[in-house]
């Protein structure tokens, strides 16, 4: 079992659509990154979390510490937003750690 | 400044060639980090260093010889690669490695292609 599950792992949506993807994680934590790529392309932090919740424009991220799970929701959604976006955990404890990722869901956003 | 940038953005090269990837960040951030990433695949980290010293080199083939000359600059020397070693190579950087809340800034790639 993946230490970082990400659901889905494939996402097809209308443009406007509110979207939600799902990352749940097994290991201890001290923050929780939301990172965004496109094809091709480099990655870009969305958001750091270690609880609560954190809006940037269309972006909602939220963190359960207990439950172990995050959750990034896309409201409006637009073409524009079609990427890769990944889950990635820092895992808790030690001088030097280490960021464990998840597998990335693939959002398609048809106009 | 927040960017990692890295050069270059698309690399061709034969097995038997020598090249360099290069990464510079201008934010003061004391560790450095390189991570390879195939297709359909999340990074997988290659080297770290902090405060220009090698920290951690995940079991990565001698072909690949990181290399920190100063806090603002990563480099990654090729050699002898083979096919297989095709993939996207990303460099990151936080304020002074991955301790308690440290945010990573990504570099946008080099997608490298052995022939």
């Amino acid at each position: 079992k993946n230490e970082v599950e990400q659901s889905p792992q494939n996402l097809t949506a209308q443009e406007g659509e509110f979207i939600t993807i799902n990352c749940s994680y097994s290991v201890g934590i001290s923050a929780l990154h939301w990172l965004q790529q496109h094809p091709g392309g480099g990655i870009v932090s969305l958001f750091m979390l270690s609880s609560g919740k954190k809006k940037h424009g269309r972006l909602i991220a939220t963190i359960n510490i207990q439950e172990k799970h995050s959750s990034l929701h896309i409201t409006a959604s637009h073409p524009r937003d079609s990427a890769v976006y990944i889950c990635a955990v820092l895992n808790y404890g030690g001088s030097q750690g280490n960021l464990i990722f998840g597998k990335g869901t693939k959002l398609s956003v048809k106009p | 400044d927040t960017e990692v940038t890295q050069t270059p953005k698309h690399l061709v090269m034969g097995m038997t060639n020598k090249k360099s990837l290069k990464c510079e960040q201008h934010m003061g951030h004391r560790a450095m980090y390189w991570y390879k990433q195939k297709a359909k695949k999340p990074p997988e980290l290659m080297f770290v260093y902090s405060y220009e010293k090698l920290s951690i080199n995940e079991s990565v083939p001698s072909r690949f010889s990181p290399e920190c000359p100063n806090s603002s600059l990563l480099n990654l020397h090729l050699h002898a690669l083979q096919p297989e070693d095709s993939a996207l190579y990303l460099c990151a950087s936080t304020r002074q490695g991955l301790v308690r809340n440290t945010e990573a800034f990504f570099g946008q790639g080099t997608r490298l292609t052995v022939v």
